[in-house]
């Protein structure tokens, strides 16, 4: 089984603050996504990486997927109550079907 | 488009009773998967299909049972059910090209008392 972890498990911060969140592991994956969770909702994909080394950027958030495509992190610029939520990294690996998800990151962003 | 849905939203059972959870996309999607997400944690896979009449086994596949006759369709059945079984569950639909979204419906949420 492929363990991905994340961290920290929970963040609280202000209003606009930056933070990064965490994803590692010992295996290597062909592509990693980072999904976001509200309460009561299924997660939602915010973006998949699939080079080592590679960056996106989606408005305020910053992904990079590690060189060598053991591990990810996310970075939050400014960040926003409607950032709230609880972010999981998943990992899919050469020949497989299935994502394997992280640990989760519960983000709190007070106003 | 409905999308993932997924019935009942939220279901108590008593230990040794049986249910189906319900799952149904209408986005023709051939890979389909069972997560169940326990409070404060990340989702582990239940089941997985690949395509109609084609399933396979995840992480956490004891005390469940899928089928895949259809397209659409997917349920999860829990045979004898345990407190260990409470949880939330997701159903998700993939489309099975490459590197592609994961689209989850709205979740089950059981409670096994």
């Amino acid at each position: 089984t492929q363990l991905l972890e994340q961290s920290p498990q929970f963040l609280s911060i202000q209003e606009g603050e930056n933070l990064t969140v965490y994803c590692n592991s010992s295996s290597v994956f062909s592509s990693l996504q980072w999904y976001r969770q509200e309460p009561g909702e299924g997660p939602v994909l915010l973006v998949t990486v699939v080079t080592g080394g590679e960056v996106k950027k989606l408005k305020r958030l910053t992904f990079q997927f590690g060189d060598a495509r053991k591990d990810s992190s996310l970075h939050i610029t400014a960040a926003q109550p409607g950032d709230t939520g609880l972010y999981l990294c998943a990992g899919l690996t050469t020949g497989a079907n299935n994502l394997f998800f992280g640990t989760g990151t519960r983000l709190t962003v007070i106003p | 488009n409905a999308g993932v849905t997924q019935t009942p939203k939220f279901r108590i059972l008593k230990i040794g009773q049986s249910m189906t959870l319900q799952c149904a996309q209408d986005m023709n999607h051939n890979y389909m998967y069972w997560y169940r997400q326990d409070p404060g944690m990340g989702l582990k896979l239940i089941y997985y299909s690949v395509g109609a009449g084609i399933t396979d086994k995840g992480e956490v596949p004891n005390g469940y049972n899928v089928s895949r006759s259809t397209t659409e369709d997917f349920p999860l059945r829990l045979e004898l059910a345990a407190p260990s079984q409470t949880s939330v569950y997701f159903c998700a639909t993939e489309s099975g090209t490459g590197y592609e979204t994961q689209y989850f419906g709205p979740g089950t949420r059981l409670l096994v008392l």
